[in-house]
């Protein structure tokens, strides 16, 4: 099993350039997540997928777009990268069925950077 | 607004000796509560998962649980090198659902050799 798996590892854009970045899970979980992080601020909730088919917001949400493809794949979409967007991304997912089964597994991140 | 404070540290704790991380969340429906370790320049890997007051253990990891004054904490024994890393604490109002983990800064632990 890979586990969550995340491409690309690093990228660099330019301001106004578009990206997707790609994570698939193999552990048929229900519910798949993005989230940033940035020094100093902790691990912040982007979007998220509580199963196939749904997607909602979390707490920084814009300027991003998400799709569920299919139970395995979530990815995060960046329209038109900015300076701000300068982080690292990281994808995890969850069974989610009960309180016990609500462990989020995170994969190995994708580092970005917008000049 | 849910809220996850920690001291971010760093803690210096010698080694084979018990470090002590504290966590307090703003919201009393919280209901699922998490710690992870992060290594630098990699993802948060889960320590210990808790849902119900009081102590669970596993290994040398305690989880320690108090919903009525809001906190978690985790308590390292024998502390070793390894355990050198920053840890996260993070809760989620679920019971049984799916929504995301609101995170901690988290706390920079140093075991010194």
């Amino acid at each position: 099993n890979a586990g969550v798996t995340q491409t690309p590892k690093f990228q660099v854009l330019k301001t106004g350039q578009s990206m997707t970045l790609q994570c698939a899970q193999d552990m048929n979980h229900n519910s798949m997540y993005w989230y940033r992080q940035d020094p100093g601020m902790g691990l912040r909730l982007i979007y998220y997928s509580a199963s196939e088919g749904t997607t909602d917001k979390g707490e920084v949400p814009n300027g991003y777009n998400v799709s569920r493809l299919n139970k395995r794949e979530f990815s995060l979409r960046l329209e038109s990268a900015a300076p701000s967007q300068t982080s690292v991304y990281f994808c995890a997912s969850s069974e989610a069925l009960y309180a016990a089964s609500t462990t989020q597994y995170f994969g190995p991140g994708t580092r970005l950077l917008v000049l | 607004q849910k809220e996850v404070e920690q001291n971010s540290g760093p803690l210096s704790v010698p080694e084979g000796a018990i470090a002590s991380l504290n966590c307090t969340y703003s919201d009393r429906g919280s209901q699922s509560f998490f710690w992870y370790r992060q290594y630098s320049g990699k993802s948060p890997e889960l320590i210990m998962s808790i849902y119900s007051n009081g102590d669970k253990e596993d290994g040398r990891f305690t989880a320690q649980l108090n919903k009525a004054s809001q906190y978690v904490s985790l308590l390292i024994r024998d502390s070793q090198p390894s355990d050198s890393a920053t840890y996260l604490c993070a809760v989620t109002l679920t019971g049984g659902g799916a929504d995301g983990l609101t995170f901690g800064k988290g706390t920079h632990l140093i075991i010194q050799p």
